[in-house]
């Protein structure tokens, strides 16, 4: 069955250091979407994007934040400057069509900012 | 007021009981309505997805939607232990940027 794939699986990194958090989406699907969970509380929306560009994104989503289809199939959040609370686990999602609103999320990325 | 509440738990229940888990939102413009499971340090897994009042049925789940009363439940017979997860609920405007507004989420613990 064909799933959203997300690399790495954990990252520990600096604060004030640039990270690319990394997403497969399924392959057929248009519409992709970034979530992230602070430990211990909800899953919130950051961005959506679609047709090379940002459909929607919340408050959260600063100017630290970019998103970026680089190619065919990848999907990538980069955080500029991270901050101890950006530590939190990160999703990505994706969807096929605007008729089929089903999102299919990763397993995700922890991301530990020290 | 939130967007969306959920019943927070935990909720532990002996296997083989009816699980309840049950969600209200404050926006009319939502129209799809999901639920995901979520095992600790894991992605969200949807279990269930409609966009219309009234049940919709797949094996043990039940999703039931009352869009007058803007209420959303979870219904799970016959509950085993590994149904012990997070519930999410989440809701989508009807927008096509479609993103997902969560509930806060209710912990099962079914115990043998």
């Amino acid at each position: 069955e064909p799933e959203v794939t997300q690399t790495p699986s954990h990252q520990v990194t600096q604060m004030g250091q640039e990270v690319i958090l990394r997403c497969v989406p399924i392959s057929n699907h248009l519409y992709f979407y970034w979530y992230r969970q602070i430990l211990g509380q909800k899953v919130e929306f950051l961005v959506s994007f679609y047709n090379n560009e940002i459909s929607e994104k919340s408050e959260i989503f600063d100017d630290q934040f970019s998103v970026e289809r680089p190619d065919g199939s990848n999907f990538t959040l980069k955080i500029r400057s991270t901050k101890l609370e950006d530590s939190a686990m990160y999703f990505c999602a994706s969807r096929d069509s605007p008729a089929k609103n089903i999102q299919y999320f990763g397993a995700g990325t922890r991301l530990s900012v020290l | 007021q939130k967007e969306v509440e959920q019943d927070p738990g935990p909720l532990s229940v002996p296997e083989g009981a009816i699980v309840s888990l049950n969600c209200t939102y404050s926006n009319s413009a939502f129209q799809y309505f999901m639920w995901y499971r979520q095992y600790s340090r894991k992605g969200p897994e949807l279990l269930m997805y409609t966009y219309s009042s009234g049940n919709k049925e797949d094996g043990r789940f039940t999703a039931q939607v009352d869009k007058s009363s803007k209420y959303i439940s979870l219904f799970i017979r016959d509950s085993q232990p590994s149904d012990s997860a997070t519930y999410l609920c989440a809701i989508i405007s009807g927008t096509n940027a479609g993103k997902s507004t969560f509930g806060d989420g209710t912990t099962l613990t079914v115990k043998p």
